[in-house]
């Protein structure tokens, strides 16, 4: 899998959108993006997945660059719920999930 | 969707004791599931893909005899940590794969040794 690289940490006012940026300059072109969730003490939560087109769900959006060099999960009105680590994940196949050190989103009130 | 359910969430144990594990998959059948583990404020790290009917096969760095993954169904996976240590406590997490919404977590374990 590609590597990815993510910020350490951001914060969101509740209610605004959060943006979360992931570079994967070296993803091949069978590897999607992959975007998941760790609230604390919990497993990861699925959020949302891409090739090459933006994606929407009920839960995000995700936008990928022309050259897939690098991809932005948009929580379009964050709630304190939505505090948690994420991460972005290149991957193909049906090996397991490698996990870098994902982004620690703070929602702040 | 899929659902992976993990058991038991929390578990206590005397260090020298061994601790079992137990990994569902719901709703779907996983020829393969996976098992991290996860220290405080660290991301988590593949300890080992288990596979049905065969041998686990386990990331480098992890101790197959004390780690011991049992994947006897196409639903059911187990990990039993053996003569645990305290330096075993960690955040347990099972992981399965399903064709239509890709990988799904367990809640994860939280074993403390003491």
């Amino acid at each position: 899998d590609a590597k990815t690289t993510q910020p350490t940490s951001m914060d969101c006012a509740e209610g605004r959108a959060a943006n979360l940026p992931c570079n994967h300059s070296t993803i091949s072109g069978n590897e999607y993006v992959y975007w998941y969730r760790q609230i604390h003490s919990q497993g990861p939560q699925y959020i949302i997945h891409g090739l090459k087109n933006n994606e929407t769900n009920e839960m995000a959006s995700l936008i990928i660059t022309e050259d897939r060099k690098s991809s932005t999960l948009i929580l379009p009105h964050a709630t304190l719920r939505d505090t948690a680590v994420y991460y972005c994940i290149a991957h193909s196949g049906n090996t397991p999930l490698v996990f870098g050190k994902g982004t620690r989103l703070s929602v702040i009130a | 969707g899929a659902v992976v359910s993990q058991h038991p969430s929390r578990v206590i144990c005397k260090s020298g004791t061994s601790v079992k594990i137990e990994c569902r998959s719901l709703d779907f059948q996983a020829t393969t599931m996976f098992w991290y583990r996860q220290f405080p404020k660290k991301s988590l790290m593949l300890m080992a893909t288990s596979n049905e009917g065969s041998k686990a096969t386990y990331e480098q760095g992890v101790e197959k005899d004390k780690f011991l993954i049992n994947h006897a169904s196409l639903t059911l996976s187990t990990l039993t940590v053996t003569s645990a240590h305290p330096e075993d406590s960690s955040f347990y997490i099972c992981s399965a794969r399903d064709r239509l919404y890709g990988y799904t977590f367990g809640s994860g374990t939280r074993l403390t040794v003491v």
